[in-house]
């Protein structure tokens, strides 16, 4: 079982450039989260898949953020442009079943972001 | 929706002492509980959990006990390591969660030699 794989592990990237960032769940897990980790809001759920479909994507701050699933063993954040504000730690966590308490999240090792 | 109350960090002790985190909980219907730790540079990882009242969760020496009456999750665990020193999250879960965790603002946890 090799993990939730994120990359890149860190990104710097000016103001205004895309930034596009990767998991890979694990194999099986049918549910992927996307959460945002920073000193002032802490660890916040940006958006939910299920079997590669988005279930809710109330968490996403902007229209600047966009996540995509085309298949079960790869998904996507993207922001377009980027901000410094949209500096934090990005974690990705896949789980067994979203609707399983007997499935916990498995989360990676997060993408440091900073725009400068 | 489900919340969750942490003590503030960071809490600071000394080797071999007694550890206690508080959580206390709001959620619909009867939820499952978890706690989750951080270690430096790594991703939360599952560190125990409850799935009804009164049961006990426990590993690597840490224990939670599910108090239904006082909505509470508190960690505890009897002689810390330095190698404990991580941020500790409580959170609730309920099929009303729509399979969605919601962390408190996390507990630091700092153990000295």
């Amino acid at each position: 079982d090799a993990g939730v794989i994120q990359s890149p592990r860190h990104e710097v990237t000016e103001m205004g450039q895309e930034v596009t960032l990767r998991c890979k769940p694990i194999s099986g897990h049918n549910s992927l989260f996307w959460y945002r980790q920073t000193m002032m809001r802490g660890l916040e759920l940006l958006i939910y898949f299920n079997n590669n479909v988005p279930i809710d994507d109330s968490g996403m701050p902007e229209d600047r953020f966009s996540a995509k699933m085309p298949n079960a063993s790869f998904s996507t954040l993207k922001i377009q442009p980027s901000e410094p504000r949209d500096s934090a730690v990005y974690f990705c966590a896949s789980s067994g079943s979203g609707f399983s308490y007997n499935s916990p999240l498995h989360f990676g090792n997060g993408t440091r972001l900073t725009v400068t | 929706g489900d919340s969750v109350t942490q003590m503030e960090g960071p809490v600071t002790l000394s080797e071999e002492a007694f550890l206690t985190i508080n959580c206390t909980y709001t959620a619909t219907g009867y939820p499952s509980l978890f706690w989750y730790v951080q270690y430096p540079g790594e991703g939360l990882q599952l560190l125990l959990k409850a799935t009804k009242a009164d049961d006990k969760g426990s590993n690597k020496g840490f224990e939670a006990t599910y108090r239904k009456e006082t909505t509470s999750f508190h960690l505890e665990k009897g002689s810390v390591q330095v190698s404990d020193s991580a941020v500790y999250f409580c959170a609730p879960w309920t099929t009303d969660s729509w399979g969605k965790f919601q962390f408190g603002a996390g507990t630091q946890v700092v153990v000295t030699p």
